[in-house]
């Protein structure tokens, strides 16, 4: 069963427009929730992390919103770029324990 | 080199072969991970190193058997695998502290089991 669950599981967006990507999770005793991007050829590599206590962070282009009485958090990317198109990972973590979700592989265009 | 590094990049081996993975850290860390990552599903992580001892152990198969000589450097020794175990290996560090341990992963070892 999965502990974490995203979607959608592919998205295709024009460029300049908006990316968004949702999860959903059970277990509460995670106390981060990163999301990571990767490209093909590459590992992961965190992209913005955000702490339950807090509802939104933005860094750049790339934001985050948690709904803590939900059990969703979403990703935003503003102004997409081609550039930006790579499979994304929604994560729960504590300490050394990282659940990850499936992830939504994202391509936008030209 | 910086960051994490694995060798060997691809690799296609046997049912009957053994063969290792190698992973290296230049960050300073002082926690390692193995991970196994197929199409379309989550990544898996398969075992943790803390301070060079074993932390988890996922319930993985023991034709997988990792080995963690020092702090910088993590190796997974591969034998008698099956095809379903052809997959994405990712190895990851981060430092180990008690709030959010960011993980580095390395670009990944392609295995392919024939």
């Amino acid at each position: 069963q999965q502990q974490v669950k995203q979607s959608p599981q592919s998205l295709i967006v024009q460029k300049g427009g908006i990316s968004i990507i949702n999860c959903a999770y059970e277990n509460t005793a995670f106390d981060y929730f990163p999301w990571y991007q990767q490209f093909p050829g590459k590992g992961p590599a965190l992209l913005i992390a955000i702490r339950p206590d807090v509802s939104e962070k933005k860094e750049g282009r790339f934001t985050i919103s948690f709904n803590k009485s939900a059990k969703q958090f979403s990703l935003h990317i503003m102004d997409s770029q081609p550039g930006d198109s790579a499979t994304y990972f929604c994560a729960l973590a504590h300490g050394q324990n990282f659940v990850f979700g499936p992830g939504t592989r994202l391509s936008v265009l030209p | 080199e910086t960051g994490v590094t694995q060798t060997p990049r691809h690799l296609v081996m046997g049912m009957t072969n053994k063969k290792s993975l190698k992973c290296e850290q230049h960050l300073g860390h002082n926690a390692m991970y193995w991970y196994k990552q197929s199409a379309k599903k989550p990544l898996e992580l398969m075992f943790v190193y803390s301070l060079e001892e074993r932390v988890e152990n996922n319930s993985v198969p023991s034709r997988f058997s990792p080995e963690c000589p020092n702090s910088s450097h993590l190796f997974l020794h591969l034998h008698t695998l099956q095809p379903e175990d052809s997959a994405l290996y990712l190895c990851a560090s981060s430092v180990s502290s008690g709030g959010f341990n960011e993980q580095f992963f390395g670009p990944g070892t392609r295995l392919t089991v024939l």
